[in-house]
């Protein structure tokens, strides 16, 4: 069945310093791959998403392209702040809206 | 838009007793669904629903019950409680239309049964 593999974590890093997180999916067909943040005490918000092959989705600074030939979307940003650190959660969307299978989240904390 | 409420933000129950979390949505989304956070599980999903009168199971269902009278409310209700179903619970709305799929959450119940 389809699913999705993010990278473990905790992730911490220093403010300023380059952020991956790697996600990964199996899906029949062609999926809408999202990445979803969750911060402290809140609710799962939409941080970016792609709807087909080598779409780039961007919010806030942070990237994620989808990539099909490797059925990966993995969450880059340049240069993190303090206010990132939260909770990522990768996600897809194979069949309909009803059903979003997502990853088991990556908690990433960032130091000043 | 208020988007996607839910009530109550706390929940203490005993074992055995039953309650109703509230979900309500104000986007006109056909779709909503309830999810279970727990740490290191990511999100699960309990119930979902394709439109009013239209419900299914989702990966973990046992011991809840849904059911959708209008768009824009979805129920869930614990028929009793018990220590493994404390949680902290999610529902969400999402729309076919226009494709992407995304959904919108609501802020979240946690529930502790002790």
């Amino acid at each position: 069945g389809d699913s999705v593999t993010q990278m473990e974590g905790p992730v911490t890093l220093s403010e300023e310093a380059c952020l991956t997180i790697n996600c990964t999916y199996t899906a029949t067909g062609y999926p809408s791959l999202f990445w979803y943040v969750q911060y402290p005490g809140e609710g799962l918000q939409l941080l970016l998403k792609a709807t087909k092959a080598d779409d780039k989705g961007s919010n806030k600074g942070f990237e994620a392209t989808y990539r099909k030939e490797t059925t990966s979307f993995h969450l880059e940003k340049g240069s993190v702040q303090v206010s990132d650190s939260a909770v990522y959660f990768c996600a897809l969307s194979a069949l309909s809206a009803s059903k979003i299978i997502f990853g088991s989240g990556t908690r990433l904390s960032i130091r000043p | 838009n208020a988007g996607v409420t839910q009530t109550p933000k706390f929940q203490v129950l005993k074992t055995g007793q039953s309650m109703t979390l509230q979900c309500a949505q104000d986007m006109n989304h056909e779709y909503m669904s309830w999810y279970r956070q727990d740490p290191g599980m990511g999100l699960r999903l309990i119930h979902y629903s394709v439109g009013a009168g239209i419900t299914d199971q989702g990966e973990v269902p046992n011991g809840y019950n849904v059911s959708r009278s209008t768009t824009e409310d979805f129920p869930l209700r614990l028929l009793s409680a018990a220590p493994s179903q404390t949680s902290v619970y999610f529902c969400a709305s999402s729309s076919q239309r226009g494709g992407g799929y995304e959904q919108y959450f609501g802020p979240g119940t946690r529930l502790t049964v002790t």
